[in-house]
């Protein structure tokens, strides 16, 4: 089946320094791919669309100059968490729309520890 | 504002009984609802889904059963087994942006040998 790959699943930074996680299809196309936000014990909560080409669409309330989503090829969509604080601490999950048939993949999820 | 709901956080079940897990929203806009089943540090994993026009979808021991009068949907597995311990999400989308999910809080199911 469909496959969605995270890397890297676990992170552990500084505070005050940035971390890229990355986000690929690997059998399929994505012109979409959505990342979300896992706090413990709560709900996924949806950070930001992303269209391949195109600039990433935010959710209410999220700071789009401290995630940056770049989605740029149809297999690759990448999350930044700029100058990140322990309060980033989570674990960030993408998932991709399949460009035929719109089914939705999720990865793995990355887990995030700012010290 | 949360719009899907689900409002119980862990259910307990023996195994080889019915495990009910529900969810409640409020966006009449919602039309596909699924259910993801998740381990931690893992990614949510597709169940079952329906779309609104449907009130049951079965596939195997999963089955989804959704009341849009009353905006409530449940996923029934039965017989439950061991390995379905896990946190379960609901998800619903609609109003057309048909891929952006809006997820419970999830309910963490243990079933006992």
């Amino acid at each position: 089946g469909a496959v969605v790959s995270q890397h890297p699943s676990r992170v552990i930074c500084k505070s005050g320094t940035s971390v890229k996680i990355e986000c690929r299809s690997l059998d399929f196309q994505a012109t979409t791919m959505f990342w979300y936000r896992q706090f413990p014990k709560k709900s996924l909560m949806l950070m930001a669309t992303s269209n391949e080409g195109s600039k990433a669409t935010y959710e209410q309330g999220v700071e789009k100059d401290k995630f940056l989503i770049n989605h740029a090829s149809l297999t690759l969509s990448t999350l930044t968490v700029t100058s990140a604080h322990p309060e980033d601490s989570s674990f960030y999950i993408c998932s991709a729309s399949h460009w035929g048939t719109g089914e939705l993949f999720f990865g793995e999820g990355s887990r995030l520890t700012v010290l | 504002d949360q719009q899907v709901k689900q409002n119980s956080p862990s259910l307990s079940v023996q195994e080889g009984r019915i495990s009910i897990l529900n969810c409640d929203y409020t966006n009449s806009m919602f039309d596909y609802f699924l259910w993801y089943k998740k381990y931690p540090a893992e990614g949510p994993t597709f169940l079952i889904s329906i779309s609104s026009i449907k009130d049951k979808n079965e596939d195997g021991r999963f089955t989804v059963f959704l009341n849009k009068s009353a905006k409530h949907l449940s996923l029934h597995i039965v017989p439950s087994q061991p390995g379905d311990s896990a946190v379960y999400f609901c998800a619903a989308s609609g109003g057309g942006a048909t891929n952006k999910l809006i997820f419970g809080t999830g309910t963490l199911l243990a079933v006992q040998p």
